[in-house]
């Protein structure tokens, strides 16, 4: 596509469910990242992916976060047992490969844990 | 190490006026510092970038001003423009570490017509 696309845009979900985010890199994308951004503060890494394989995953919280990206192209950003503190802005970000400065970033996907 | 600082938290101009944004990191092993714009909404957008073997480069009317020896560096707005208000981050990456960034914690300007 011509950039970037997450799904949904705005999730709300109550405290110990599970959620999936979607995100939809631009095509021939090998590079995918994933941020969080919490209100006034500037995006934080969680997790990049080249190709199918994550490369690093040292942002992830803890275990109850959880990303794929089968294909190598559609990634899910999956989080068990939300809590509150989950609240933020998920962006994703995608680039012709690890390494290469052109990041593009999505809209984000906000969302709230009630 | 991974840390980037940023300042002002907030910046308010005229007009025409020239915002000035600075930050300063620590890990000297970063080989790109680029500059995003995101407005309300929607994910950061970059807008211009710097290497650390170069002082400054201008873009339009954004210029960066890079000082490796002090680990410092910064944006300039030139001629602001009432569209130019949104929030800005710096940030900091490392190519061999797959380009991720660390971002500065973001100031948000406000040009005032």
């Amino acid at each position: 596509g011509a950039g970037v696309s997450q799904t949904p845009s705005n999730k709300v979900t109550e405290k110990g469910k599970y959620v999936e985010l979607r995100c939809d890199p631009i095509s021939g994308h090998t590079a995918l990242y994933w941020y969080r951004q919490s209100l006034g503060q500037g995006p934080e890494f969680l997790i990049y992916f080249q190709g199918t394989g994550a490369a690093d995953d040292s942002g992830l919280p803890n275990d109850r976060f959880f990303a794929v990206r089968p294909e190598g192209s559609v990634s899910t950003l999956k989080i068990q047992r939300t809590e509150r503190g989950d609240s933020a802005v998920y962006l994703c970000a995608s680039s012709k490969f690890a390494g290469d400065y052109g990041y593009t970033f999505g809209s984000g996907t906000r969302l709230t844990v009630v | 190490q991974q840390q980037v600082k940023q300042s002002p938290q907030s910046l308010i101009v005229q007009k025409g006026g020239i915002p000035i944004i600075n930050c300063a990191y620590e890990n000297t092993a970063f080989d790109y510092f680029p500059w995003y714009q995101q407005f309300p909404g929607k994910g950061p957008a970059l807008l211009i970038a710097i290497r650390p073997d170069v002082s400054e480069k201008k873009e339009g009317r954004f210029t960066i001003s890079f000082n490796k020896s002090a680990k410092q560096f910064s944006l300039h707005i030139m001629d602001s423009q009432p569209g130019d208000s949104a929030t800005y981050f710096c940030a900091a990456s490392m190519k061999a570490a797959g380009n991720k960034l660390t971002f500065g914690g973001g100031t948000r300007v406000l040009v005032k017509p």
